[in-house]
């Protein structure tokens, strides 16, 4: 079946560090995959999407100079969280699909803490 | 702009019980509908959507949602809850014309006593 893992499960950053988080895509090709964020008390925010061979395309909030985004192949994608403080942390979450007209599926996320 | 509501952040039902979980969508089109579940450190799992055709769809493990435009809503059915249905559930909507944005209520966590 199609899944996709996301790793670390969890991680704590200090506050102005970095932190990469990777997306594997297994059992389907991931031509587009999605970056999601739920922050504490939050539902899920789209952060970008990212298709391969196309241009990145973020969300309004969220820019490529604070969460850089690469997609080298149909079945891995990473997001790295640049400069973190306490507003970044939360659940990051990435779904992956083979194709427009196709369901997501989603990992299991990655949680950042914040210190 | 769609949006997802689900008035409910907490529902706590017995084992045997019927169960609905609400959801209210804002959206101009025919939006396409989700339900996930997120079972403790899982991901999201989908279980059932809603595309076009018949606005009661089946989904897995026995849940059903029906859609209905005059109310904008799609509520999560289960005739009878099982202790392992517990879990934070997400509605969420897509619109038809530019599917890639899926956009998600701040989810119910449903707590089955048993």
């Amino acid at each position: 079946g199609a899944l996709v893992y996301q790793y670390p499960r969890r991680t704590i950053c200090k506050s102005g560090t970095s932190m990469r988080m990777e997306c594997q895509a297994v059992g389907f090709q991931a031509t587009s995959v999605a970056w999601y964020r739920q922050s504490p008390q939050k539902t899920f925010e789209l952060i970008a999407l990212s298709t391969v061979n196309s241009a990145i395309k973020y969300e309004q909030n969220f820019t490529q100079e604070k969460f850089p985004i690469s997609h080298p192949n149909l079945s891995f994608s990473s997001m790295t969280v640049l400069n973190a403080y306490l507003e970044d942390r939360g659940l990051y979450l990435c779904g992956a699909r083979p194709g427009a007209n196709s369901d997501y599926t989603f990992g299991s996320g990655t949680r950042l803490l914040v210190i | 702009a769609q949006s997802v509501t689900q008035p409910d952040a907490r529902v706590t039902v017995s084992e045997g019980a019927s169960l609905q979980l609400r959801c209210k969508y804002s959206y101009s089109g025919t939006p396409y509908l989700f339900w996930y579940v997120q079972y403790p450190r899982q991901g999201l799992q989908l279980l059932l959507k809603y595309y076009s055709g018949d606005p009661v769809v089946q989904g897995v493990n026995g849940f059903e949602a029906e859609f209905i435009k005059s109310n904008s809503s799609f509520h999560l059915r289960k005739a009878s809850v099982h202790w392992s249905d517990s879990a934070v559930y997400f509605c969420a909507v897509s619109a038809t014309t530019n599917a890639y944005k899926v956009i998600f209520g701040k989810g119910t966590h449903l707590h089955v006593l048993p």
